[in-house]
């Protein structure tokens, strides 16, 4: 029972342009939600988070849109540039449950 | 320390025997987690604890994998008679309260293999 889903493994983007990952979850009790980014060999690092209370959250070139009746999240990347390519993990948290990771998508930013 | 430390990066080991994985969390944070990540997977939560007591361990798959924080910042995750299922990427990670709503610092991981 995956309750967050990341339904696209990989995703190409050209430099300068935007790169959007998206993000969808089953449990309506998840009200905190983060995304991280994953290097090889490295352990994920924290990126953006976003509380159930907005439905917005911004941090230089990186945005998440929270869409709670759609139970959606996305998350914006512009302009997109070559050291923005990793994986990018969703994930989410309530209070009975720690944090519950999507699958990744591996985001490619191509010169 | 500066981040989260996990010792050793890499482990081969035969199925059967048993292993330990350690982990250094970030120095003042009270909480640690223990993640497992299978290839092409995100990671999977196993255990978590506040101080040095396992607040939730639902995530442990069964009773071969236990962990211990006997002094409240070190731990160490224990999996006896590896499988070779058991194969993964080991991730702890720590925060300072446990709350949760705080993010997540995790360490470079432990690349188990069982052979």
């Amino acid at each position: 029972d995956q309750q967050v889903k990341q339904n696209s493994p990989s995703l190409s983007v050209q430099e300068g342009r935007i790169s959007i990952l998206n993000c969808d979850y089953t449990n309506s009790m998840f009200d905190y939600f983060l995304w991280y980014k994953k290097y090889p060999a490295e352990g994920p690092t924290f990126l953006i988070s976003i509380s159930s209370i907005k439905d917005k959250n911004e941090d230089g070139r990186f945005t998440v849109f929270l869409n709670k009746s759609a139970k959606h999240l996305s998350l914006h990347i512009v302009p997109s540039q070559p050291g923005d390519s990793a994986v990018y993990f969703c994930a989410a948290s309530s209070r009975a449950q720690k944090l519950v990771f999507g699958q990744g998508t591996r985001l490619t930013i191509n010169p | 320390g500066a981040g989260v430390s996990q010792t050793p990066s890499n482990k081969v080991t035969e199925k059967g025997k048993y292993v330990e994985l350690r982990c250094d969390p970030i120095s003042g944070h009270t909480a640690l987690y223990w993640y497992r990540q299978s290839l092409g997977q995100g990671p999977e939560f196993l255990i978590y604890f506040q101080g040095t007591g396992a607040a939730d361990d639902s995530g442990l798959p069964n009773d071969r994998f236990f962990a211990v924080r006997p002094e409240g910042s070190v731990s160490t995750l224990k999996i006896q008679r590896t499988e070779r299922g058991d194969s993964a990427v080991y991730l702890c990670a720590s925060s300072l309260t446990g709350g949760y709503n705080e993010k997540l610092f995790f360490g470079s991981g432990t690349q188990l293999s069982v052979l």
